[in-house]
């Protein structure tokens, strides 16, 4: 089945640097990578949605200048957290269409922990 | 008002027991529909559409009910390893919108 393989599972940074995460789809190409946060005991909330070859699509009050998407190719999405907070600190996953199916993969999460 | 409403739980029923899980969504426009399950720390994973004829797949039955904006999830005899965290989410145009999810415990 169709995979995305996110990395890294874990990070632990200090305020103020950048931590970049990556998801790749493994065995299909991803035209579009969706970008969730999920805080504990809270819904995932839609970040912004990314597309290949142009711009990141925000939501509204996520700052794209803050959070740096980049879909350079067909298997590799990337989101940057710059300049991270503490309340930055959250469950990110990224998420991607299947075509011909009518569900979503996920990669397995990054959990960020700013301190 | 949330556009996925769901009863955060938890829901602590015993090893066999049948539970029930509803949802509602506020866009009319909403075109997909799914139930998903999330374990503790991981990411969400696909248990199952959700047609408007409903559907079944083992021990798992989700109903749709457009007029009213509602969904539900039903899971029969359940097992320990039922439990979770089952997330209603919604797709409009290319957008998942996800409930705040359901709790379930199933104790021996």
């Amino acid at each position: 089945g169709a995979v995305v393989s996110q990395h890294p599972s874990w990070v632990i940074c200090k305020s103020g640097t950048s931590v970049k995460i990556e998801c790749r789809s493994l065995d299909f190409q991803a035209t579009t990578m969706f970008w969730y946060r999920q805080f504990p005991k809270q819904s995932l909330m839609l970040m912004a949605t990314s597309n290949e070859g142009s711009k990141a699509t925000y939501e509204q009050g996520v700052e794209k200048d803050k959070f740096l998407i980049n879909h350079a190719s067909l298997t590799l999405s990337t989101l940057t957290v710059t300049s991270a907070h503490p309340e930055d600190s959250s469950f990110y996953i990224c998420s991607a269409r299947v075509r011909d199916q009518r569900g979503y993969t996920f990669g397995s999460g990054t959990r960020l922990t700013v301190v | 008002r949330k556009e996925v409403e769901q009863d955060p739980g938890p829901f602590n029923v015993p090893e066999g027991a049948t539970v029930a899980f509803n949802c509602t969504y506020s866009n009319s426009a909403s075109q997909s529909f799914f139930w998903y399950r999330q374990d503790c720390r991981k990411e969400p994973k696909l248990l199952m559409s959700v047609y408007s004829s409903g559907n079944e797949d083992g021990r798992f039955t989700a109903q749709l009910n457009r007029a009213s904006q509602y969904i539900s999830l039903l899971i029969r005899d359940s097992k320990l390893s039922d439990s979770a965290t089952y997330l209603c989410v919604v797709g409009s145009s290319y957008k998942l919108i996800f409930g705040s999810g359901t709790r379930l415990l199933v104790r021996p």
